[in-house]
């Protein structure tokens, strides 16, 4: 299967508990991102990529959060001492930013069938 | 800041009939592109359709198509002979483009429930 992975698929965890999800891109994407999504709404953006390098973080992501993508292949998203509101479907998306010239070559995103986290 | 909002939270149709669900944005950008994304119960998102700010016509995707309304800041999209794998939640996102390159993230409207009916 060569699209987006994401791991797991669901996470149960207790209030304050840290966790951790993994996601690993379409091979030749250079840019990742992640996105919330809480139970009937469009996704929020968190964070994204290119490369290695994060080149933004919304201000959603609280110093609880982190995410690394090292060596510029899958990413990781670790959330600290989990709190009730963080449940929701955590989304991996990668996309290939294109070269100069080639207009529409870099938007489309390609994204993962997410990590449902439950905080109990 | 972009904004996008879809005022249609569920839509239903019969098979084989057509819909069009509803997507305004706001944005000060005058270049982007606008997208409908899909993502059907329990299944991950896929792009449906995209449309390039830039470009006057109108895109469309075999029973996809979008009516693109730039000074109205509208973006519906109209699917035609409805089939029951059409079922999922829509979403109509916006994102940035500056210099042939595009910002990365997307902003997402709250999406629109469509179930069709056999």
């Amino acid at each position: 299967d060569t699209g987006v992975s994401q791991d797991p698929r669901h996470k149960i965890t207790k209030r304050g508990q840290n966790v951790t999800f993994r996601c690993d891109p379409i091979s030749e994407h250079n840019r990742l991102y992640w996105y919330r999504q809480t139970l009937g709404q469009g996704p929020e953006f968190l964070t994204y990529f290119q490369n290695e390098a994060q080149l933004e973080k919304s201000r959603l992501l609280s110093d609880r959060f982190s995410a690394e993508r090292p060596k510029g292949s899958f990413s990781t998203l670790e959330i600290q001492r989990t709190e009730q509101g963080d449940s929701a479907m955590y989304l991996c998306a990668s996309s290939l930013r294109g070269k100069p010239g080639q207009r529409s070559r870099d938007t489309e995103a390609f994204f993962g069938q997410g990590t449902r986290l439950t905080v109990v | 800041a972009q904004t996008v909002t879809q005022s249609q939270p569920e839509m239903s149709v019969q098979e084989a009939e057509t819909v069009t669900l509803s997507c305004t944005y706001d944005t000060s950008e005058s270049n982007y592109y606008l997208f409908w994304y899909k993502q059907p119960p329990s299944r991950q998102m896929i792009l449906v359709i995209r449309q390039e700010a830039y470009k006057q016509q109108n895109a469309t995707e075999n029973r996809f198509s979008v009516n693109f309304q730039k000074a109205a800041k509208s973006f519906s999209l109209k699917i035609s002979d409805s089939q029951l794998g059409d079922t999922a939640m829509y979403f109509c996102a916006f994102i940035k483009i500056a210099g042939g390159t595009s910002y990365g993230k997307l902003t997402f409207g709250q999406g629109t429930i469509l179930t069709v009916h056999p």
